[in-house]
């Protein structure tokens, strides 16, 4: 199994609601990325977990919340978004997040993203 | 500010013909390059990657060329197909940790 799985694939969410993105891997991989990426914009790093912690956070608004229940898992809890934050949610995995230079341990394997549209 | 930049955000090819994807980046730190093929409704999929330590690394009718002194890559398709038809991202890395990628390079090749 090759696959990062994102589900759903399409979410339409009024600012006040809560919502969930969700992702799944099963390639034994222990880091597990959330990228957002908007219209012909580069996918821009929001939340890393490495070995089911949260290591990076790039600033992103605590409407925002990471959840990484186990190795496998990595959710991504949505409350009051803004319609700034329609885009696509893409969730990506690695073997590690080695800090060895010239590493390919950390290439990413990404899901096919979801595509969140918040009115 | 944009640490990988991709200065054509298009490119159309003829079917048979070599496409050339170009890349610069602004970082000397950067170690680790990929190139990502996106079809639209997928997520980016790896295609192919260098090390900072060679300069040429090739798969099939792909080759990732490196200029670490001009801090410039490219992504050579030889011969290109219709199926090649995609946005390519490319990212660099740095001991590891977190990538950066540029905006895209839309690729058309015309049957």
């Amino acid at each position: 199994d090759t696959e990062v799985t994102q589900t759903p694939k399409h979410l339409v969410m009024g600012m006040t609601n809560k919502k969930s993105l969700k992702c799944e891997q099963h390639m034994g991989h222990r880091a597990m990325y959330w990228y957002k990426q908007k219209a012909k914009k580069p996918p821009e790093l929001m939340f890393v977990y490495s070995y089911e912690k949260l290591s990076i956070n790039e600033s992103v608004p605590s409407r925002f919340s990471p959840e990484c229940p186990n190795s496998s898992l990595l959710n991504l809890h949505l409350h009051a978004l803004q319609p700034e934050d329609s885009a696509l949610y893409l969730c990506a995995s690695s073997r590690t997040r080695s800090g060895q230079p010239n590493s390919g341990a950390n290439v990413l394997t990404f899901g096919a993203g979801s595509r969140l549209t918040v009115l | 500010d944009q640490q990988v930049k991709q200065n054509s955000p298009s490119l159309s090819v003829q079917e048979g013909r070599i496409s050339i994807l170009n890349c610069d980046y602004t970082n000397s730190m950067f170690d680790y390059f990929l190139w990502y093929k996106k079809y639209p409704a997928e997520g980016p999929t790896f295609l192919i990657s260098i090390s900072s330590i060679k300069d040429k690394n090739e798969d099939g009718r792909f080759t990732v060329f490196l200029n670490k002194s001009a801090k410039h890559l490219s992504l050579h398709i030889v011969p290109s197909q219709p199926g090649d038809s995609a946005v390519y991202f490319c990212a660099a890395s740095a001991f590891g940790n977190q990538f950066y990628f540029g905006t895209g390079t839309s690729l058309t090749v015309i049957p």
